[in-house]
């Protein structure tokens, strides 16, 4: 079946420590994307890359690092930098398809937690 | 800047009952996309329905509709007979059409999303 995969579902960071969320998908698709969500508020996006070996910040970067190294990955790193990680991440792929916007295709989610 | 809002936060009805998510939206762009989203208590976000700026029509698909007016910039969706299943967050996006300069990327501005309990 394609789809997205991110893991782990669950993650717990300690101080100080950087930690990498899983993002791969199996949908062919070029573009991909990383979004926070807080409680009680909508997705703010963290990270976008739209092909292989580019990747630009969104609106709230700082904090946090990305590689697209292959068209099916897109991991997501929070360093230590980021002073308030607790929240739900979650990834996503489009197939841009000229000015034809296609709709995103989310993955689960994985919630980060500080220990 | 681009805007998307839905003002309401939570919303609780009886099963059966029909229910209206309002949201209004903002942006400079002549042609856009509007997405509605939903992501039920397991965390993913499903799609429901894209809309381009160009077409007005509503649309109906089972027991949901949408009324899209661009005069008064909102896209709002409408549960007909609500069922206890479409409990959930529901996400209302707004996205520049990609492709078109190299500030275009298909990325979505979400709104708040608003929380809707079925009862039975």
């Amino acid at each position: 079946d394609g789809g997205i995969t991110q893991s782990p579902k669950y993650l717990f960071r300690k101080e100080g420590q950087n930690v990498t969320l899983s993002c791969e998908q199996n949908l062919n698709h070029d573009a991909m994307y990383w979004y926070r969500q807080d409680p009680g508020q909508g997705l703010r996006l963290i990270y976008y890359s739209q092909i292989v070996n580019d990747f630009q910040k969104g609106d709230i970067a700082e904090g946090y690092s990305v590689s697209r190294e292959k068209k099916e990955s897109f991991p997501l790193t929070v360093t230590s930098a980021q002073k308030n990680p607790t929240a739900f991440y979650l990834c996503a792929s489009s197939m841009p398809q000229g000015y034809s916007n296609q709709p995103q295709h989310f993955g689960d989610g994985t919630r980060l937690s500080i220990l | 800047a681009q805007k998307v809002t839905q003002a309401q936060t939570e919303i609780s009805v009886v099963e059966k009952e029909d229910v209206t998510l309002d949201c209004v939206y903002e942006t400079r762009d002549t042609t856009y996309y509007l997405f509605w989203y939903k992501q039920p208590p397991s965390g993913e976000l499903v799609f429901l329905i894209r809309r381009n700026s160009f077409d007005e029509q509503n649309e109906i698909s089972g027991r949901y509709s949408w009324n899209f007016q661009k005069s008064t910039s909102s896209f709002n969706f409408t549960i007909t007979a609500s069922q206890v299943v479409d409990s959930a967050v529901y996400f209302c996006a707004l996205s520049e059409i990609y492709g078109r300069g190299s500030s275009n990327t298909g990325k979505l501005i979400f709104g708040q999303g608003t929380t809707l309990q079925v009862k039975p």
